[in-house]
């Protein structure tokens, strides 16, 4: 079963507006973390936010913030005030375990978003 | 801080050649990570070590694969003989000893192309 759903291949979304990228988790540990990757046209795979499953607030980081709904198992994550430079693969990923864990990371098939001027 | 470099960033081979990717993680990052994404499809764990002994190689898909990392810094991903299903993005990764969210640093990857 597929632990990471990111049902969107494919987004756009206007210069300084808002998108939402979705993603959805299945797991049965009742700890674990979620994280958003970016991947730009150069490849690399940056690190965005991450939320941990007993964090009690959504988190943000600058643009980026998580939409975190435990009971539906979902990880969306917000980019408000969309910029040219947001156009990339975008990857939800989880690790099952303890927070401070090793196990691996299991990603997503991941979001082209590309942002029209 | 230097990232995680990673050489080559493309190779192409003939089925049955060998390939070498090589990655160095940042300086001090004691966890280093292999991952492969096939075209269209989820990137999947390799293996990983801390410092030089593998601590989890249950991705690594066959014997073929080949990976070390002697001395604890840098590590090396060989395959070979290399096959068709072998093409894609291979990407490292690095994170300090871990704690906390053991957020992972990635490099850009080294496609490999097998003909």
């Amino acid at each position: 079963a597929q632990k990471i759903t990111q049902t969107q291949p494919g987004m756009f979304v206007q210069e300084k507006e808002a998108v939402t990228l979705d993603c959805t988790y299945d797991t049965s540990d009742p700890s674990y973390g979620l994280f958003w990757y970016k991947q730009p046209s150069s490849g690399e795979m940056i690190f965005l936010i991450y939320q941990g499953s007993y964090d009690q607030q959504n988190a943000t980081e600058g643009r980026y913030s998580l939409n975190f709904q435990k009971a539906r198992k979902s990880a969306n994550l917000v980019i408000s005030a969309s910029q040219l430079g947001d156009s990339a693969m975008y990857f939800c990923a989880m690790r099952e375990g303890a927070l401070a864990g090793n196990t691996p990371l299991v990603f997503g098939k991941g979001t082209r978003l590309s942002v029209i001027a | 801080e230097a990232g995680v470099t990673q050489f080559p960033s493309h190779s192409v081979i003939e089925k049955g050649q060998t390939v070498t990717l090589r990655c160095d993680p940042i300086s001090g990052h004691d966890n280093l990570y292999w991952y492969r994404r096939v075209m269209g499809k989820e990137i999947k764990f390799l293996l990983h070590f801390v410092k030089e002994s593998k601590q989890d190689e249950s991705g690594m898909p066959n014997n073929r694969f080949l990976a070390e990392r002697t001395g604890g810094t840098y590590s090396t991903l060989k395959v070979q003989p290399a096959e068709l299903e072998d093409s894609g993005v291979y990407f490292c990764a690095s994170s300090p000893q871990v704690s906390g969210a053991n957020v992972l640093t990635f490099g850009a990857g080294s496609r490999l192309t097998v003909l």
